[in-house]
């Protein structure tokens, strides 16, 4: 059984320029989770989705950010017009309705914004 | 609002020497979810235990164990018999029933040291 992936693992842009992240999650997980963590800090939530609906967005996630999940598999993370303070490690996890409540992460992207 | 405080930014000890990481958490949440999770550098968020509110039955598995305290609203980990491996972040988090958002603390760095 494969866990959560996520592509690339790192990523160095300059700063106004645009980026992508992909997270593939566990097979037949429905829920999947993006986070945020800043160096010397624990994980921060971003959005969850549910399927293909997105469910819920933190405050966190400016209008520069988007995320998708299409068609209730992989999802994308966007980043436009990056900032400094962008940088970071984008996480994502997954999880299956069960009484298991227990997500399930990947390696992270780590970000740096020049 | 949750919050979880892990104190101790970082500890150090001797290879083979027992280590108790602590963890206080706030919820107003009658039934939520404790998580335990380590960080070793390659990022990966690694999946250690979870424990429900209503099951305060400590665990043990292997060199690790968990002593929840509904009482004190503490869920500390204990490694017995440290080892090289065991050096990492290790972060606790913590779900209310019904809600996605995983809230992490800020993490305690471990270093074993040969």
């Amino acid at each position: 059984d494969t866990g959560v992936s996520q592509d690339p693992r790192h990523k160095i842009t300059k700063r106004g320029q645009n980026v992508t992240f992909r997270c593939d999650p566990i097979s037949e997980h429905n829920r999947l989770y993006w986070y945020r963590q800043t160096l010397g800090q624990g994980p921060e939530f971003l959005t969850y989705f549910q399927n293909e609906a997105q469910l819920e967005k933190s405050r966190l996630l400016s209008d520069r950010f988007s995320a998708e999940r299409p068609k209730g598999s992989f999802s994308t993370l966007e980043i436009q017009r990056t900032e400094q303070g962008d940088s970071a490690m984008y996480l994502c996890a997954s999880r299956i309705l069960d009484r298991q409540e227990t997500q399930y992460f990947g390696p992270g992207t780590r970000l740096l914004v020049l | 609002a949750q919050k979880v405080t892990q104190a101790q930014t970082e500890i150090s000890v001797v290879e083979k020497e027992d280590v108790t990481l602590d963890c206080v958490y706030e919820t107003r949440d009658t039934t939520y979810y404790l998580f335990w999770y380590k960080q070793p550098p390659s990022g990966e968020l690694v999946f250690l235990i979870r424990r429900n509110s209503f099951d305060e039955q400590n665990e043990i598995s292997g060199r690790y164990s968990w002593n929840f305290q509904k009482s004190t609203s503490s869920f500390n980990f204990t490694i017995t018999a440290s080892q090289v491996v065991d050096s990492a972040v290790y972060f606790c988090a913590l779900r209310g029933f019904g809600n996605e958002k995983l809230t992490f603390g800020t993490g305690t760095r471990l270093t074993i040291i040969p």
